[in-house]
């Protein structure tokens, strides 16, 4: 499995918009970029994913590098309730339906 | 619409003995995938069912077992369970079998202590 790196934490005020990066040089080009996250003391979420253009959805977007080595989500602006554990994780053709998780990076949000 | 649910929320076993967890899936999804949650870890892939056979398996164990029924809700069974088996263990249901990428909807999980 091609692997990721994301900061292990994050801080963010509420009201402002969040960065999280991703970076995941090994990647394949039938990789697409997924993000999950697990708010505190629930199973995981999906948030969501991407192949090579930018996403956006009702949650948030999806920013890929042109070379596809990173990406970064945003989330445009947080709540409290946003704060979790946020996960990228790559999804190939041979292991699709299998999620593998790294440890995330676990985003706070302060008032 | 009802989401997966998981049963017992909590559960305490001493080493050596067997437990089985449940998991209910979504309205409308074939496919029932379990992940194991060490403290301050992500979750580790065990296993995938799809059709009632398992498709797929992490790095677990024989002793780490599943079924799925015909009504697409699973168990999974663990055997001579140890201290390290002491984990949330996350269900997760979606629709389509392997090679998909669809999204995986997570149950609450059961949290398992060995003592």
């Amino acid at each position: 499995d091609a692997k990721t790196t994301q900061p292990n934490s994050m801080e963010s005020n509420e009201e402002e918009p969040v960065h999280l990066p991703c970076n995941h040089s090994t990647i394949s080009g039938t990789d697409y970029i997924h993000w999950y996250r697990q708010l505190p003391s629930q199973g995981p979420e999906y948030v969501i994913h991407g192949l090579t253009s930018n996403v956006n959805n009702r949650m948030a977007s999806l920013a890929i590098a042109e070379d596809r080595k990173s990406s970064t989500l945003i989330l445009h602006r947080a709540t409290l309730r946003d704060a979790a554990v946020y996960y990228c994780i790559l999804r190939d053709p041979g292991t699709a339906s299998k999620l593998t998780f790294g440890t995330g990076t676990r985003l706070q949000v302060t008032l | 619409e009802t989401g997966v649910t998981q049963s017992p929320t909590h559960l305490i076993k001493t080493r050596g003995q067997q437990v089985t967890l449940r998991c209910s899936s979504q309205s409308g999804h074939n496919t029932v995938s379990w992940y194991q949650q060490a403290l301050g870890q992500g979750p580790q892939f065990i296993f995938q069912y799809y059709r009632e056979e398992e498709n797929g398996r992490g790095n677990f164990p024989p002793r780490f077992s599943g079924l799925q029924f015909p009504n697409y809700s699973s168990e999974l069974n663990v055997n001579a369970l140890e201290l390290d088996d002491s984990a949330l263990y996350l269900c997760a249901s979606s629709w389509g079998g392997p090679q998909t990428y669809n999204e995986q909807f997570f149950g609450p999980g059961t949290r398992l202590t060995v003592l």
